[in-house]
């Protein structure tokens, strides 16, 4: 199958600093890229849309001055946790399309903020 | 509203087949999905069916899609202790994009005893 990098795979940082997570997709160009989050034993959700040459499409809730995404090229995406606080460590999932059906999840950036 | 629901644990005896069930509320699903995650680990695209297939089969796993219920299933066979995972049951609405929006359920925690 495709491959979808993320990068760092984990990353701890002090409260009220802002962190950079970077998406890519290795052997596939995507025009739309997600990022999602997941707690402890819980399910994915959708936090928004990445889309590349416009603004990114968040999901309700999601708040956007906080999760700063670019998508600078076909194939990187970037989410920046910015003025991160502890209640914002989880695991952060990128996900990539290589074609309309198939769509591909990077291996996750696990977020600890002390 | 967009819901996909699983049940959350299954135990089964190695060698035995295992069957996950999910249930899903949107009608305009376009892709119908199951990913495997291991702990710590990203999400792996086992299978997907088209939602105007009624089956598909890969090997061990067997993907039986009932439209008009909105239930889709996951039969692995011959369960070994490497299918040990939780799966989740994904469905794809339909985008502005060239990739669609895809919501998960809450995963089922495979386990397998000997």
């Amino acid at each position: 199958g495709a491959v979808v990098s993320q990068h760092p795979s984990r990353v701890i940082c002090k409260s009220g600093t802002s962190v950079k997570i970077e998406c890519r997709s290795l052997d596939f160009q995507a025009t739309t890229m997600f990022w999602y989050r997941q707690f402890p034993k819980q399910s994915l959700m959708l936090m928004a849309t990445s889309n590349e040459g416009s603004k990114a499409t968040y999901e309700q809730g999601v708040e956007k001055d906080k999760f700063l995404i670019n998508h600078a090229s076909l194939t990187l995406s970037t989410l920046t946790v910015t003025s991160a606080h502890p209640e914002d460590s989880s695991f952060y999932i990128c996900s990539a399309n290589p074609s309309w059906a198939e769509q591909y999840f990077g291996p996750g950036t696990r977020l600890t903020v002390t | 509203g967009e819901d996909v629901e699983q049940s959350l644990f299954l135990s089964v005896r190695e060698g035995d087949s295992s069957v996950i069930n999910c249930t899903y509320t949107d009608s305009s699903s376009t892709y119908l999905y199951w990913y495997k995650q291991e702990p710590g680990a990203g999400l792996q695209l086992l299978t997907y069916i088209f939602s105007n297939m009624d089956m598909k089969q890969d090997q061990r796993l067997t993907v039986l899609l009932n439209k008009k219920d909105k239930h889709l299933s996951l039969r692995i066979a011959d369960t070994q202790t490497g299918d040990s995972a939780i799966y989740f049951c994904a469905e794809s609405l339909p985008g502005y994009s060239s990739a669609s929006k895809i919501i998960f359920g809450s995963g089922t925690r495979l386990s397998i005893r000997p």
